[in-house]
């Protein structure tokens, strides 16, 4: 089944503007969190938001969570070039340490000065 | 801050060669796993790896993948026989191992295979 589907594919915006990256996924969660991948690199891991919770901060990043529609969003607010990256939710249904993360295809964040 | 350590950074094999690939966890971390991500693809679970065991693995992990903590720090991935369609950057990640939906996975900077 596939999981944590991003949308929009692609976004370029202005720095200092806003991005919201939205993820959507189809079975029940445990976790869901936010990784960031620049061009051809590791991935970093942003946020965690467990299913129990709505909305959480990092800085300039604010996650959502809303478990009845299935989804979660990524607010990166007042952007900087260095934001420009591809961004990954990863979904955990297993609930206990160890289980494999489920990756969707990611939003391409492209932020020019 | 610690960090999870890959090596190589790119491996080019020939089709049918056997390689490993290596990666040091964050030390205390007891969860281990590898990902891989084929070019332009999402990325995708192979394994985890726990107290010496595969706690789970994909579909993708079949015969020719095995995995190995060899030592006290290292955390293997070989593939014994490399096909064309192996040609991916692979992660090693890991995880403390905390309960209650927390438990964050830590990833490496990737080993680029390109399987000639």
């Amino acid at each position: 089944s596939q999981q944590g589907e991003e949308d929009p594919q692609a976004l370029s915006i202005q720095e200092g503007e806003n991005a919201t990256m939205n993820c959507s996924y189809k079975t029940s969660i445990n976790n869901l969190q936010w990784y960031r991948q620049n061009s051809g690199r590791g991935l970093v891991h942003l946020i965690l938001i467990r299913s129990n919770e709505r909305e959480k901060h990092s800085g300039r990043l604010r996650v959502t969570l809303d478990t009845s529609k299935k989804s979660s969003s990524l607010l990166i607010t007042a952007s900087r070039a260095a934001d420009t990256a591809s961004y990954f939710c990863a979904t955990d249904a297993g609930g206990q340490a160890g289980t494999a993360l489920i990756f969707g295809k990611g939003t391409t964040l492209s932020v020019s000065s | 801050e610690p960090e999870v350590t890959q090596t190589p950074s790119h491996q080019v094999t020939q089709m049918g060669q056997e390689v490993i690939l290596r990666c040091v966890p964050i030390s205390n971390h007891l969860y281990f796993y590898w990902y891989r991500q084929i070019l332009g693809q999402k990325v995708e679970f192979l394994v985890s790896f726990y107290n010496n065991e595969i706690s789970e693995k994909s579909e993708i992990f079949d015969d020719q993948f095995s995995v190995e903590r060899p030592d006290g720090s290292n955390f293997t991935l070989k593939i014994r026989s490399t096909k064309l369609e192996d040609s991916a950057m692979y992660f090693c990640a890991s995880s403390e191992g905390k309960a209650g939906g927390t438990d964050t996975q830590y990833f490496g900077p990737g080993t680029r295979l390109t399987v000639l």
